[in-house]
């Protein structure tokens, strides 16, 4: 089946910098959802987009949903050290009932 | 507290020998799924079901069985583990898939010998 291109696979920050990470796909989804997976957890939605161009924020999390339906992105601004974990992207299809997901994005703060 | 429950959390067991994972919502929630997450690869969906009786393959049904008698309950059956089914597994819930929040359960890391 077939999986979202998600980048970068990691990254290392100080606190207080801003993150962004993007997901790409070669087909087109109607629904981009962000996820955030803590250690020893399971993935927590946080922030759903549904149409192209849908831009959306969470307190300090930004995503976008891209204009050709192929891409969405995620931005953090002023990260803190709760932050960390891993963060997935899915897509979804109407009509498909299955969410893809992207191979996520490792967070680490450096202290 | 709604919420979503799997067990056991930890599982070792050997080739072979049949295994079932439960997994339990209580939100009265009528989409459940099955994924398992492999380092470098993200989750991938192993079934899913839209309700009572209705379950359909994921992206990597191979070696796995479900079943949905009751709405709440989604099982995870493996009827041969073999090494290549090592992983941690998310049982997943939500009222309904598009736009729909989907509630994960804690996981369960199995490890077949």
């Amino acid at each position: 089946g077939q999986q979202l291109n998600q980048s970068p696979q990691s990254m290392f920050i100080q606190e207080g910098e801003d993150v962004s990470m993007n997901c790409t796909s070669s087909s087109i989804f109607n629904t981009w959802l962000w996820y955030k997976q803590d250690p020893g957890e399971g993935p927590v939605l946080l922030i759903a987009l549904y149409k192209a161009g849908e831009l959306t924020s969470n307190g300090r999390l930004t995503a976008q949903f891209g204009i050709t339906r192929k891409d969405s992105f995620l931005n953090i601004s002023a990260s803190i050290p709760s932050d960390v974990g891993i963060y997935f992207c899915a897509g979804l299809r109407f009509g498909n009932e299955k969410l893809t997901f992207g191979t996520g994005t490792r967070l680490t703060i450096i202290p | 507290e709604a919420q979503v429950t799997q067990n056991p959390r930890y599982l070792i067991t050997v080739t072979g020998k049949k295994l079932t994972v439960t997994c339990s919502q209580n939100m009265n929630h009528e989409y459940m799924s099955w994924y398992r997450q492999d380092p470098g690869l993200g989750l991938r969906q192993i079934y899913y079901s839209m309700n009572v009786e209705v379950t359909d393959k994921g992206d990597v049904p191979e070696g796995y069985k479900v079943s949905r008698k009751e709405k709440r309950n989604f099982p995870l059956i493996l009827e041969s583990p073999s090494p290549n089914q090592t992983s941690l597994y998310f049982c997943a819930s939500s009222l309904g898939l598009a736009g729909g929040t989907q509630y994960f359960g804690p996981g369960t890391r199995l490890t077949v010998l």
